[in-house]
């Protein structure tokens, strides 16, 4: 069974920084690239970010909202996927989902498998 | 950038009735849609990809259509169990755009 396990959520002030962890299991970790995805306070689904896997080069891509503060990171030896979140903003509030990505060697499809969540709150 | 919008924003149906939802893309997106349903305080779930198609386990009562600009999700006979907020999510334009959600539609029961 694909479990993924959101970790590192907290309250956090105004510009300080955040490691989000997501642990995995149930599958072959390093074969999938895995997504971000966050949701504020009552509103919807925000996508955040992916990682390529390693045999797709590794690779990142992010949000024009997060890039530049936002960093995506994997260790496939502990099939743990990070978000490291620098320079937070309140507008940064909300839950954050970790997903497995469907890709190809062309792109990315579907984010077929999701955490729980973990709420990360921005405020001084 | 490519734009989704969905309607109804919420709706309110009786168990049994047939639901309704369209979500259109503001430019041509082939089949790249994907349908989630995220019951309330729980994760989103995959239910329909590329546009159609059933993912694995998902009731047969969920239905996907349309191609280009325009499509519709369909649920044929509404149970208790499916008050959710429901979102279409384009991948036309990866890696520039990402993963793009409509803004969701709110089902409840009558």
């Amino acid at each position: 069974e694909v479990q993924l396990v959101e970790s590192g959520g907290g309250l956090v002030q105004p510009g300080r920084s955040l490691r989000l962890s997501c642990t995995a299991s149930g599958f072959t970790f390093g074969d999938y690239a895995m997504s971000w995805v966050r949701q504020a306070p009552g509103k919807g689904l925000e996508w955040v970010g992916f990682i390529r896997s390693k045999a797709y080069g590794g690779t990142t891509e992010y949000a024009a909202s997060v890039k530049g503060r936002f960093t995506i990171s994997r260790d496939d030896s502990k099939s743990i996927a990070y978000l490291q979140m620098n320079s937070l903003k309140t507008e940064d509030t909300a839950v954050y989902y970790c997903t497995r990505v469907r890709c190809s060697s062309t792109s990315c499809y579907q984010l077929d498998y999701w955490g729980q969540g973990t709420l990360v709150t921005v405020s001084s | 950038d490519i734009q989704m919008t969905q309607s109804p924003s919420s709706l309110s149906a009786s168990v049994g009735d047939r639901v309704t939802i369209t979500c259109q893309a503001s430019q041509d997106i082939s089949n790249y849609l994907n349908w989630y349903q995220q019951k309330p305080g729980k994760a989103p779930k995959l239910l329909i990809y590329d546009a159609s198609n059933l993912e694995t386990g998902v009731p047969s009562r969920f239905s996907g259509s349309g191609s280009g600009t325009d499509f519709t999700f369909t649920i044929s006979s509404l149970q208790p169990e499916d008050i959710a907020t429901y979102y279409c999510q384009q991948y036309d334009n990866l890696p520039q755009e990402g993963f793009t959600f409509g803004p969701g539609t709110k089902v409840d029961i009558k």
